[in-house]
């Protein structure tokens, strides 16, 4: 256990609608990031926040959005659903931003996007 | 951008014999690099990690080796069970940018034969 905690496991969307995904960090760990990891491949890092601020993106476009709230936790916002977001979408929390700090996942949320 | 090379895709082995995956970054200044082992229908879960100071990690059957100047690092596993069959990734990443972010490779898919 990783003490990162992710919700909902499973959800069904249609295209077009949007989704909030919701992640609890690991206790004592104040950065928060989100993964997209399509079947069959590695994640790939889509942001990452760290103290409520948004600290880094990857190559994803601006409808994938997030928050992070004073207790770390964090959510991932996707609006107009396409058919390739359809993936496990992966939350990661870290003591820190920087890198060499470890890493926990938790275990995910499955979109898929019919 | 940094990229991660991971081999083989697949791999299977007898039980209790050694295991080997392998894995190359393209930035040098990479210098954190954990591997993850993931199981059907689950987050990756950390196994262990390297940093670039160190050349060799061990725990229990479990070693990591890094060659900076080749840029490459290894996982091995001895004396393999059943259970450790899963997919694992390699992952890499530098302090440019201030994010920690990883880079994944590919993963391998291990098959350990009762």
């Amino acid at each position: 256990e990783t003490g990162v905690t992710q919700s909902p496991t499973h959800l069904i969307k249609t295209r077009g609608q949007q989704v909030t995904l919701r992640c609890s960090s690991q206790s004592g760990h104040n950065t928060v990031s989100w993964y997209q990891q399509a079947l069959g491949q590695g994640p790939q890092f889509i942001f990452q926040y760290y103290r409520e601020e948004e600290n880094g993106r990857g190559n994803f476009p601006p409808r994938f959005s997030g928050l992070q709230f004073p207790n770390y936790s964090s959510e991932l916002n996707v609006n107009a659903l396409e058919l390739d977001d359809s993936a496990l979408y992966l939350c990661a929390s870290s003591p820190g931003f920087m890198s060499g700090n470890t890493i926990y996942f938790g275990e995910g949320s499955w979109l898929t996007v019919v | 951008g940094e990229n991660v090379e991971q081999h083989p895709s697949t791999l299977s082995v007898q039980e209790g014999d050694s295991a080997v995956i392998k894995c190359t970054y393209s930035d040098s200044a990479s210098n954190y690099f954990p591997w993850y082992k993931q199981e059907l229908g689950k987050g990756p879960q950390l196994i262990i990690d390297i940093r670039s100071n160190v050349g060799e990690k061990k725990d229990q059957r479990i070693a990591v080796t890094l060659n900076k100047t080749a840029k490459h690092f290894s996982l091995h596993i001895t004396e393999t069970q059943p259970e450790d069959s899963a997919v694992y990734f390699c992952a890499a990443s530098h302090p440019v940018g201030n994010t920690g972010k990883l880079i994944f490779g590919q993963g391998t898919t291990l098959q350990v034969k009762p």
